[in-house]
């Protein structure tokens, strides 16, 4: 299986501030790769697919970058609304796993 | 409006069975493989449960394998999930998701439904 390890598990930062997300995997994953954000109380969200392309809807201060086992999610410009936890998920093989999470807090 | 809504959770004693229902609507369910992932309480998200459009292919997580049956019904426009031999860990807000860009990916959720394991 592989493993996804994501840091920080917590961040706190101001609203305006460029805030990036790490995603490291135990093994190769390719581009294989997603982001969701899970805001408190809610169904996750997707946000980025295949590393770096943005899912419907999602605005562009969301991107993501690298490939292999070495994965950015960065937000430009944190807004009070993109509180909440963020997750990365592989699909390069089964069982497709999960991050243990990021959360980000204002 | 295209959503998802799961339903049947409930209070179940340990080794106790459940079966979870999703109904979709606003969309064709017959387009795309379906899944189910869960979250135990305060803690992050499992992939449990993946089937393809026709029920040809499907893949469980080992924590549920031999436990757990996924099936759909097209014509229904629903998904299902028969939960048996339910352990304390069992746990947590099961979601129903559909799967988009290339059937590998989460992009619609339901808003879950709690199943709760315990004596």
């Amino acid at each position: 299986e592989i493993v996804l390890t994501q840091s920080p598990a917590t961040v706190s930062v101001s609203p305006g501030e460029r805030v990036p997300l790490s995603c490291r995997a135990s093994q190769s994953v390719n581009n294989y790769l997603a982001w969701y954000q899970q805001k408190p109380g809610q169904a996750p969200r997707l946000l980025i697919y295949d590393a770096s392309n943005r899912a419907t809807g999602i605005p562009d201060r969301f991107s993501g970058s690298g490939s292999g086992t070495d994965f950015t999610l960065t937000i430009s410009r944190l807004e009070p609304e993109d509180v909440g936890a963020y997750y990365c998920q592989q699909r390069y093989t089964w069982p497709w796993t999960f991050g243990q999470g990021t959360k980000v807090e204002i | 409006e295209v959503q998802l809504v799961e339903s049947g959770g409930v209070l179940v004693q340990p080794g106790g069975s459940l079966t979870l229902s999703c109904a979709a609507s606003g969309f064709s369910i017959s387009l795309h493989s379906m899944n189910w992932v869960r979250q135990a309480p305060g803690k992050g998200l499992e992939w449990i449960s993946y089937i393809t459009t026709g029920g040809g292919t499907i893949y469980y997580a080992d924590s549920v394998k031999g436990r757990f049956t996924i099936s759909r019904d097209n014509a229904k426009n629903s998904l299902s999930l028969q939960m048996n031999s339910l352990r304390d860990e069992d746990t947590g807000v099961y979601f129903c998701v559909r799967a988009l860009y290339g059937d590998f990916y989460f992009d619609l959720w339901g808003q879950g439904t709690l199943v709760t394991v315990s004596s």
